[in-house]
């Protein structure tokens, strides 16, 4: 079984449908991360999470929201899904230091029609 | 602030060549620098990383960088490319001493030709 599992691993919606992404880790680690990733631009992050109650902001959370359910689950929302927030989604974790490596999910490829 | 730069968006080496993949990068102190990889279909995977001491890194599957703070590089390379190198990769930059999160560069694609 992966280190770090993310439902649905693809989903196609409407616009103005509400979505959530959701990820679940069995590595143990404090944190955990969404990131998004669009062709030429890379992975940018979207929010993350250093412990239960540690929520931040990341770079494009504008329209997205998280919610940490327990140390090893980190679900992503969209409540109003729009065209341009079709993308790759990913979950990742990493140890409590600045220097530790990022450990990701497979994906979740999210279409919004 | 801090960024990365990956110059180029595609790179093509035939297989048991040497391989180069050029990262750039821009902090205002000292960098721990990143490579990923990225296989069809698949989440990013670590390679290999630079926090602190030897300039000269060695990672998995028989990758290495160089750190260079002269020229703001960290380019990886490889001595022998095989057809499995094929894949989408990433470097990325987080300033030390910061509580900024990783930035990452907006890939190279790898493609090995047999």
């Amino acid at each position: 079984d992966a280190d770090v599992t993310q439902t649905p691993r693809n989903r196609i919606t409407k616009t103005g449908k509400r979505i959530m992404l959701e990820c679940s880790q069995t590595k143990g680690h404090d944190r955990m991360y969404w990131y998004r990733q669009d062709p030429g631009l890379g992975l940018r992050l979207i929010y993350y999470s250093f412990d239960v109650k540690d929520i931040n902001k990341g770079e494009i959370s504008d329209g997205y929201s998280v919610s940490r359910q327990a140390q090893a689950k980190f679900s992503l929302s969209l409540e109003s899904a729009i065209p341009n927030q079709t993308a790759l989604y990913f979950c990742a974790t990493s140890m409590g230091t600045y220097t530790g490596e990022l450990f990701f999910g497979e994906g979740s490829r999210l279409t919004v029609l | 602030a801090q960024s990365v730069a990956q110059p180029e968006d595609q790179v093509n080496v035939a297989e048991g060549n040497p391989l180069t993949v050029k990262c750039t990068y821009s902090v205002s102190g000292n960098p721990y620098l990143f490579w990923y990889v990225q296989y069809p279909n698949r989440g990013l995977q670590f390679l290999l990383k630079y926090i602190t001491g030897d300039n000269l890194v060695k990672g998995s599957y028989g990758f290495e960088a160089e750190f260079n703070k002269s020229q703001t590089s960290f380019h990886l390379k490889k001595p022998s490319a095989l057809v499995s190198d094929s894949a989408l990769y990433f470097c990325a930059v987080r300033l030390s001493g910061s509580a900024r999160q990783l930035t990452f560069g907006s890939g190279t694609q790898l493609t090995v030709l047999p």
